[in-house]
């Protein structure tokens, strides 16, 4: 079965310094892998997803994530965050089923 | 386009009572889920469904019903509600193998 372990629940961090968010998935077979953002009292936005090819992957407002099938992670990263990036992100793996798997959550705090 | 609407915003039950949660999407998605949302514990799926009149049952299943009588419409239904069941619901909506599309949820409090 698979399952999504995001490492950390919280990330603080100052403006405009660089920001990783990690994901580490189990599955042994190809997996389909997003990242997601919820903004306080929102729902939530795809940032970015992995389905094939290239294994670094651009996303919204400046995200990017990089697929690594031999460590099974999907960790986010953003060179330069804004104090609109505070957030909770959300990683989620499909395993070629009609449902995702989330992770808890990272809520990425940003101060000045 | 819409995106996938919720109805109603936010909503207090009392113990026992029960109520409808319906979900709207406009994006002629066969896929559709029924989420929520506590703190500390992501997202956890409740039901979902794979096409106009069929539906599974997810992670959390007891004391919710559903159904998707039309493709666009998925409803969530608590027969008799509980304080377990205070939490913030989302409906999504997807094509297969690709993203979900969530609606802006719906803050629900049984007393």
């Amino acid at each position: 079965a698979q399952s999504v372990t995001q490492l950390d629940s919280q990330v603080p961090v100052f403006e405009e310094a660089p920001v990783e968010l990690r994901c580490n998935y189990s599955s042994s077979v190809s997996v389909y892998l997003f990242w997601y953002v919820q903004y306080p009292n929102q729902g939530l936005q795809l940032l970015l997803k992995y389905l094939s090819g290239s294994t670094l992957v651009k996303g919204i407002n400046g995200f990017e994530a990089e697929f690594n099938k031999s460590q099974t992670s999907f960790h986010l990263r953003k060179p330069s965050v804004h104090i609109s990036d505070t957030a909770e992100y959300f990683c989620a793996v499909n395993e070629g089923y009609s449902t995702l798997t989330f992770g808890k959550g990272t809520m990425l705090l940003v101060s000045p | 386009n819409a995106g996938v609407t919720q109805t109603p915003k936010f909503r207090v039950l009392k113990t026992g009572q029960s109520m409808t949660l319906l979900c709207a999407q406009d994006m002629n998605h066969e896929y559709m889920y029924w989420y929520r949302q506590d703190p500390g514990m992501g997202l956890r799926l409740i039901h979902y469904s794979v096409g106009e009149g069929t539906t599974a049952k997810g992670e959390v299943p007891d004391g919710y019903n559903v159904s998707r009588l039309k493709k666009q419409n998925f409803l969530l239904g608590l027969e008799s509600a509980a304080p377990s069941q205070t939490s913030v619901y989302f409906c999504a909506s997807s094509a297969l193998y690709n993203e979900q599309f969530f609606g802006p949820g719906t803050r629900l409090t049984v007393l």
